[in-house]
């Protein structure tokens, strides 16, 4: 079965400092999509970025980026220039290649200081 | 475009008894999630259906939760009778149903079920 591991509850960082939030999975699969979600307080999901695994360039979309290892299987997602806004719970999620189901970590925690 | 619906937002029940939630995807998603998020845990699936058949059902507790998915569009999850363990944000998601790496889940606001 696959598990997604987020082995940060909570985390925290200064108003455009950068953040890193980790991520690792465990799959027997070669090809899958890895994602992170965005849950803000009114609980609303929203993706924030996704990954092939084929692909070795790592994902980027403006401030977030992800650090891709698929031998160590890790998966880590870094947030430049932090702001206010980014404050929420960050969940890491994993898809097979085939299907839809996604499984999720426990998420993280973020807190954004002024 | 608008997103998914679900209704309603907030509900509070006694043990043992009976509650529905209701969830309207986004026009033209073929796929719906219905999954539970327990205080401090990431979303857990319960049910999947493309269009109006069931396809992934295996952690959903059978004795006491049902759902269906009507004519392959709205869909409501249902838990008769309701124990104190099930307190949770209901979250239901839909997407195109291609599969396909750019087939994104989009997720409804949820339900905050808590059961006294």
């Amino acid at each position: 079965a696959q598990t997604v591991t987020q082995s940060q509850p909570e985390m925290s960082v200064q108003e455009a400092e950068t953040v890193t939030l980790s991520c690792t999975y465990d799959t027997s699969e070669s090809d899958y999509y890895l994602f992170w979600y965005k849950q803000p307080p009114s609980r609303q999901m929203i993706l924030v970025i996704r990954q092939e695994a084929y692909k070795q360039q790592n994902a980027t979309e403006n401030r977030f980026s992800v650090n891709f290892q698929k031998a160590a299987k890790s998966f880590s997602l870094k947030i430049s220039d932090s702001q206010l806004g980014d404050a929420a719970m960050y969940f890491c999620a994993y898809r097979k290649n085939t299907g839809n189901q996604f499984y999720f970590g426990t998420g993280t925690s973020l807190t954004v200081i002024p | 475009e608008a997103g998914v619906a679900q209704s309603p937002r907030y509900k509070i029940i006694e043990k043992r008894q009976s509650v529905a939630f209701w969830c309207n995807p986004i026009s033209g998603h073929a796929t719906l999630y219905w999954y539970q998020q327990i205080l401090g845990q990431g979303p857990k699936l319960l049910i999947q259906f493309q269009n109006n058949g069931v396809v992934d059902d295996s952690q959903l507790p059978k004795d006491r939760f049902s759902a269906e998915r009507l004519k392959g569009v709205d869909s409501t999850l249902k838990i008769q009778p309701a124990k104190l363990e099930d307190s949770a944000v209901y979250l239901c998601a839909s997407s195109i149903g291609q599969g396909t790496f750019t087939d994104t889940q989009y997720f409804g606001p949820g339900t905050r079920l808590t059961v006294l």
